[in-house]
């Protein structure tokens, strides 16, 4: 089946320690996307990544990291310097240029502080 | 002022009501509009895409762009229990790598 996977499913971050969420797809598609939601503020953009090896800051990347050495995989690394991790994370995807705009969701890590 | 306006909700109907959900926005180049269902603790779900103004209609649903007053709608015809989730509108211009995401509805539909 293609799809997004995103792991794990609930994450415990302890004080001054960085996690990583896990994010890959097997759809082929070029861009990829990491979303912050918390109750009543939507979709929050963290970072974006249209190829390999190329990523850019989304509206609220302070505190997070990425990298994109394949085209499958996408993970993010909420550091200790972001001071209120707990949310709901989403990672997202989509086709290419000129392939449609619409991007694909994963089914969400919930990130909370111990 | 948001770039996309969504009422949050929630929303509560009966069962086989007629549920209008709408976005107002304030870029006019904006051209794909978009509507994602979802449940709750779930990731969003891609349910109706349209490309510019007019209407789209896939079974219960009709998407319909009105450009002129910025302004887009779901409608959900027969509405049933399983329908109760948080509806968000997206939209996009050509080029924009970019979603704009509205803040979501709630909507409820009782037995």
């Amino acid at each position: 089946d293609g799809g997004i996977t995103q792991s794990p499913k609930y994450l415990f971050r302890k004080e001054g320690q960085n996690v990583t969420l896990s994010c890959e797809q097997n759809l082929n598609h070029d861009a990829m996307y990491w979303y912050r939601q918390d109750p009543g503020q939507g979709l929050r953009l963290i970072y974006y990544s249209q190829i390999v090896n190329d990523f850019q800051k989304g509206d609220i990347a302070e505190g997070y990291s990425v990298s994109r050495e394949k085209k499958e995989s996408f993970p993010l690394t909420v550091t200790s310097a972001q001071k209120n991790p707990t949310a709901f994370y989403l990672c997202a995807s989509r086709p290419g240029w000129g392939q449609g705009e619409t991007q694909y969701f994963g089914p969400g890590t919930r990130l909370l502080v111990l | 002022q948001k770039e996309v306006e969504q009422d949050p909700g929630p929303l509560s109907v009966p069962e086989g009501a007629i549920v209008s959900l709408n976005c107002t926005y304030s870029n006019s180049a904006f051209q794909y509009f978009m509507w994602y269902r979802q449940y709750s603790r779930k990731g969003p779900e891609l349910l109706m895409y349209t490309y510019s103004s007019g209407n789209k209609e896939d079974g219960r649903f009709t998407a319909q762009v009105d450009k002129s007053s910025k302004y887009i709608s779901l409608f959900i015809r027969d509405s049933q229990p399983s329908d109760s989730a948080t509806y968000l509108c997206a939209m996009t211009l050509t080029g924009f790598q970019k979603l704009v995401f509205g803040t979501g509805t709630r909507l409820l539909v009782s037995p």
